[in-house]
């Protein structure tokens, strides 16, 4: 089976510039989580859903990011405007309430905001 | 205060040798879930084990065990006989509340960087 997918697996952009990374969840996982990793702060939980409906965005950083998942199958996270201390792996995870509920991560988006 | 702590920043190892990365948590919660994530240079992060609070024997994948010492709030990840592939960043993680009702969000440790040497 298909793991975790993102895209892109990384990204350059310009201050300013609007950035959108993108998700596909294991098929029947009903959790799905954001993550930002830095050397800094570490891995830090942005926000999750569960059966596509936001649970918790507290550790969504300020207004200029956002989350969507519209469908079981697909999630976005924006970040418009974007800045150069946005520049992080961004990992996206999912995971079945049914189970153990381990998260299985995507490879992750290095995004560089020049 | 820290959830998960791991102290141990950077390890090394011999090859074929065993090697235990430490990790404490502080939970009040009597039904939580603890994992270990290992992390290579290219930066994916890979699910190795996992520890249910009320799992009376300690974990085992393979060559990766979980020494779980309840009373003592520690879930020590112990790799037996290390390849040169062992070498990675290894994450702790806890999930604290029960397994259904949204008690799903992870808190992870720092990390503690592992190199396996010839």
């Amino acid at each position: 089976d298909a793991g975790v997918i993102q895209s892109p697996r990384h990204e350059v952009t310009e201050m300013g510039q609007e950035v959108t990374l993108r998700c596909k969840p294991i098929s029947g996982h009903d959790y799905l989580f954001w993550y930002r990793q830095t050397m800094m702060r570490g891995l830090e939980l942005l926000i999750y859903f569960n059966n596509n409906v936001p649970i918790d965005d507290s550790g969504m950083p300020e207004d200029r990011f956002s989350a969507k998942m519209p469908n079981a199958s697909f999630s976005t996270l924006k970040i418009q405007p974007s800045e150069p201390r946005d520049s992080a792996v961004y990992f996206c995870a999912s995971s079945f309430s049914g189970g153990v509920e381990t998260q299985y991560f995507g490879p992750g988006t290095r995004l560089l905001v020049l | 205060a820290q959830k998960i702590t791991q102290t141990q920043p950077g390890m090394f190892v011999q090859e074929k040798e065993a090697v235990t990365l430490d990790c404490t948590y502080d939970t009040s919660d009597q039904s939580y879930g603890l994992f270990w994530y290992k992390q290579p240079s290219s930066g994916e992060m890979i699910f190795l084990i996992y520890q249910g609070s009320y799992d009376e024997q300690n974990a085992t994948e393979g060559r990766y065990s979980l020494n779980f010492q309840k009373a003592r709030k520690s879930a020590n990840l112990v790799i037996s006989a290390s390849q040169l592939g062992d070498s990675a960043m290894y994450f702790c993680a806890m999930r604290e509340g029960g397994l259904t009702g949204g008690g799903n969000k992870l808190t992870f440790g720092t990390g503690t960087q592992l190199k396996v040497e010839l």
